[in-house]
């Protein structure tokens, strides 16, 4: 199975929006609502920010949200902080019990 | 909360198998599934596969032929090993446990990482 498609960067201003896609087929994104999301700092293990599609787990600000238009899925940031600068990873389910990861993006906060 | 920690071997020579071992902190291992994700430097997030506390496992189609995993619920741990390491197989890897039992999805609970260089 290919990793899903990222945009390698995404940036915006503090207070502005910033939306990441993540473009797969009907096999995995299009396919299932099991759709997670990933914030990674650097030198540290990536932490959940979004479930099945748009799911929030506690202690994740509502900032962060999530959703799906057919094969690609979106990951939202609203209110940008600076602390969000990291990178960012969607996976999915990819049917027969495997997962597979996005490519990644780095969001930059100006 | 539950904390998660790889251990293993830092160094493997190519050709060799990579092995690892993540320890549960608490007995809440039961009816999870743990996976393995890797990290090479400077790259992505690879799901490597998982193991489930009763024994099922599901591995990438395209590791499948050299990883195996394994639980030991006497020692709230579970392992990975790789097989025929190359320099391909040198990475971060991370140990991991989803937000619900019974369901891989999700990755929540994370291990710190450890480093695993495959050189001679």
């Amino acid at each position: 199975q290919s990793a899903l498609t990222q945009p390698p960067s995404a940036s915006g201003s503090p207070g502005q929006s910033v939306t990441i896609s993540c473009t797969g087929s009907s096999s995995d994104v299009g396919g299932y609502n099991h759709v997670s999301w990933y914030q990674q700092h650097p030198g540290k293990a990536p932490k959940l920010m979004i479930y099945e599609v748009n799911k929030r787990p506690s202690g994740v600000p509502d900032r962060f949200s999530g959703s799906k238009s057919g094969n690609t899925a979106s990951l939202t940031v609203s209110g940008l902080q600076a602390e969000d600068e990291a990178d960012y990873y969607c996976n999915s389910y990819a049917g027969s019990n495997n997962y597979v990861f996005g490519t990644g993006t780095k969001v930059t906060v100006l | 909360q539950v904390q998660l920690q790889e251990s293993g071997p830092g160094l493997v020579k190519p050709s060799e198998t990579l092995s690892l071992t993540c320890s549960v902190s608490d007995a809440s291992m039961r009816n999870y599934y743990f996976s393995w994700i890797r990290q090479p430097p400077g790259g992505g997030l690879e799901w490597i596969g998982y193991v489930h506390y009763d024994g099922y496992t599901s591995y990438s189609p395209s590791l499948k032929s050299r990883v195996t995993m394994s639980v030991d619920k006497s020692k709230n741990q579970f392992s990975l090993k790789l097989s025929s390491g190359t320099a391909a197989d040198t990475a971060v890897y991370y140990c991991a446990r989803p937000v619900a039992v019974n369901n891989p999805d999700a990755f929540h609970i994370w291990g710190q990482g450890t480093l695993v260089t495959v050189s001679s």
